[in-house]
């Protein structure tokens, strides 16, 4: 059981470039998140799926996409890169909220990505 | 805005001493909190949530809920130097997703 996996570990992109960073859970968990935390600012949503099939904007979504491929993963897309989006990405996933349930979520080890 | 406050730190403190992490949200509507500990350069992981008002042990941490203060904290006993990292406090948001704040650095000094 790996939990929520992460790929890339590292990577650096010039300006203008596109790359997908991806994620994947095996907890068959409902709903999974992107986010960044950049020092000073915390971890700030970028999207989240609540579920298969459905992606809403989080805080900071511009420059970004996203897709649910399917239940397991959820990836996000740089289209054009740029040195604002250098940042540590983190994926979580949880359970679907049910009535007295907390949402409990559960973090991958992160994408640190470097835009020159 | 909905926002979750923390007084950044660094909050440093002797070993096996008491280290209180305080945590303030601005959402009335929010109805459970999380802390998470986040070690340099890793990811974060859950330590504990609460969703009742008043407290919350386990082991060496206690959470506490004041939700006519809009107040969580996070008691850590007998702090030891592993738990020197920094600590997040998170809110549910409306959406089901979480609002985190920008977490407080402990350091724990042997």
């Amino acid at each position: 059981n790996a939990g929520v996996t992460q790929t890339p570990k590292f990577q650096v992109l010039k300006t203008g470039q596109s790359m997908t960073l991806q994620c994947a859970q095996d907890m068959n968990h409902n709903s999974m998140y992107w986010y960044r935390q950049d020092p000073g600012m915390g971890l700030r949503l970028i999207y989240y799926s609540a579920s298969e099939g459905t992606t809403d904007k989080g805080e900071v979504p511009n420059g970004y996409n996203v897709s649910r491929l399917n239940k397991r993963e959820f990836s996000l897309r740089l289209e054009s890169a740029a040195p604002s989006q250098t940042s540590v990405y983190f994926c979580a996933s949880s359970e679907a909220r049910l009535a007295g349930a907390q949402e409990t979520q559960y973090f991958g080890p992160g994408t640190r990505l470097l835009v020159l | 805005q909905k926002e979750v406050e923390q007084n950044s730190g660094p909050l440093s403190v002797p070993e096996g001493a008491i280290a209180s992490l305080n945590c303030t949200y601005s959402d009335r509507g929010s109805q459970s909190f999380f802390w998470y500990r986040q070690y340099s350069g890793k990811s974060p992981e859950l330590i504990m949530f609460i969703y009742s008002n008043g407290d919350k042990e386990d082991g060496r941490f206690t959470a506490q809920l004041n939700k006519a203060s809009q107040y969580v904290s996070l008691l850590i006993r007998d702090s030891q130097p592993s738990d020197s990292a920094t600590y997040l406090c998170a809110a549910e948001g409306s959406q089901g997703n979480l609002i985190f704040g920008k977490g407080t650095k402990l350091s724990v000094k042997p």
